[in-house]
């Protein structure tokens, strides 16, 4: 069964700091999504990759998608205190079952 | 739209007892499912719906039951409550009859097993 690794498992960062977190497969990759999660709360869809190469930004996050290494980064530029949560990326292969990896969690101190 | 709703947001049991619960959302959403979210484990699917009557397992889903009689509900059942079963549930949903579209979650229901 296909597996998602995430590093690091926890971060803190200076206000304004630039930061990335990587989602890496086991197996390919057919679409990769990231979510955060603010503490106590449901999961916010922030972006799907489903193509090699292909990179998407939202405000001051971007992320990207390396299909040959099996492997998603999103990158936070400038990071605010509104940055702070869990970001969790997820697969869906082909037979559909969307899995997790086990999360970031990522402080901003300012 | 109220979007994906879940009852109830906190739930004790002892150990032993059963509940349901509920989950239900407005979208007209095919694809329905619950996750049980652990520290260091990230989201765990229990078991998924691709449409009214259609049910399948997911990777954890000992100890749940579930079914689907209507498009906007979809219970998770637990019929009798271990501790291990602690955990917070969330229920997601989406359009089409897959997971490759993007998932809409519910609050969370935080549920201890004493």
């Amino acid at each position: 069964s296909q597996e998602l690794e995430q590093s690091p498992q926890s971060l803190i960062v200076q206000e304004g700091k630039n930061l990335t977190i990587n989602c890496t497969s086991s197996k390919t990759l057919y679409g990769l999504y990231w979510y955060k999660q603010k503490y106590g709360e449901g999961l916010i869809f922030l972006m799907m990759l489903q193509k090699g190469g292909e990179e998407k930004s939202h405000e001051k996050i971007t992320a990207k998608l390396d299909e040959k290494k099996q492997q998603s980064s999103l990158h936070i530029t400038a990071s605010q205190p509104s940055h702070a949560g869990i970001y969790l990326c997820g697969a869906a292969p082909p037979t559909g079952k969307l899995i997790f990896g086990q999360g970031t969690t990522l402080q901003v101190k300012p | 739209n109220a979007g994906v709703t879940q009852t109830p947001k906190f739930q004790v049991l002892k150990t032993g007892q059963s509940m349901t619960l509920q989950c239900a959302q407005d979208m007209n959403h095919e694809y329905m499912s619950w996750y049980r979210q652990d520290p260091g484990m990230g989201l765990r699917l229990i078991h998924y719906s691709v449409g009214a009557g259609i049910t399948d397992q997911g990777e954890v889903p000992n100890g749940y039951n579930v079914s689907r009689s209507t498009t906007e509900d979809f219970p998770l059942r637990l019929l009798s409550a271990a501790p291990s079963q602690t955990s917070v549930y969330f229920c997601a949903s989406s359009w089409g009859r897959s997971a490759l579209h993007e998932q809409y979650f519910g609050p969370g229901t935080r549920l201890t097993v004493t």
